[in-house]
């Protein structure tokens, strides 16, 4: 059972509007939510990280937003450049249980049109 | 400071032998987390090491296995290899354990043939 889904394989955006990546949890043990953006042949890269305390961490042009009452997160990119295209994963921890390193959901290749 | 650095960067291995990756973290960091890539399952966690203890495990087989040295650096250990286990291999550091950012190396791209 998928605890971190990612239900848009891809998503194509305009350079210059937003982009926005979507992610949903079921695990209510998760405390902290990252983002990571990956380029071919190269390791994940973090990006932003939103404790379950906060609703919202911006940083530049990341913003994530958390909604723990839908288990949802989003990441939203504005604007958006052609250097941010890559695949996006969404990941969670349960700090306190520890057990499980960072749960990750299987992506999202954005792909932004120039 | 340097980044994380796996090696080697790819490897072509046959069903039934056993394979050894490499991964050195960043200066300084003392957790280092491994993973497996693969198209159908994503990322998904194997272990973690902290002064050389193994802290978290993931749901794989025993095949897999790991060890970090004195000098944080981590090797990863798979035996009886199967076609099953081609997949690129994840590195991560963290300053300490139970960090919640893990910085990635670029990986090892394991094909069994």
């Amino acid at each position: 059972d998928q605890q971190v889904k990612q239900n848009s394989p891809s998503l194509s955006v305009q350079e210059g509007r937003i982009s926005i990546l979507n992610c949903d949890y079921t695990n209510s043990m998760f405390d902290y939510f990252l983002w990571y953006k990956k380029y071919p042949a190269e390791g994940p890269t973090f990006l932003i990280s939103i404790s379950s305390i906060k609703d919202k961490n911006e940083d530049g042009r990341f913003t994530v937003f958390l909604n723990k009452s839908a288990k949802h997160l989003s990441l939203h990119i504005v604007p958006s450049q052609p250097g941010d295209s890559a695949v996006y994963f969404c990941a969670a921890r349960d700090s306190g249980g520890g057990a499980d390193g960072l749960t990750f959901g299987k992506g999202t290749h954005l792909i932004i049109q120039p | 400071k340097a980044g994380v650095t796996q090696t080697p960067r790819y490897l072509i291995k046959t069903r039934g032998q056993q394979v050894t990756l490499s991964c050195s973290p960043i200066s300084g960091h003392r957790s280092v987390s491994w993973y497996q890539q693969t198209p159908g399952q994503g990322l998904q966690f194997l272990f973690e090491y902290f002064s050389e203890t193994q802290r978290n495990k993931g749901n794989f087989p025993g095949r897999f296995s790991g060890r970090q040295f004195s000098n944080s650096r981590s090797e990863m250990n798979v035996s009886t290899l199967e076609l099953g286990d081609s997949a690129l291999y994840l590195c991560a550091s963290s300053a300490t354990s139970g960090r919640i950012e893990q910085f990635f190396g670029p990986g090892t791209r394991l094909t069994v043939l």
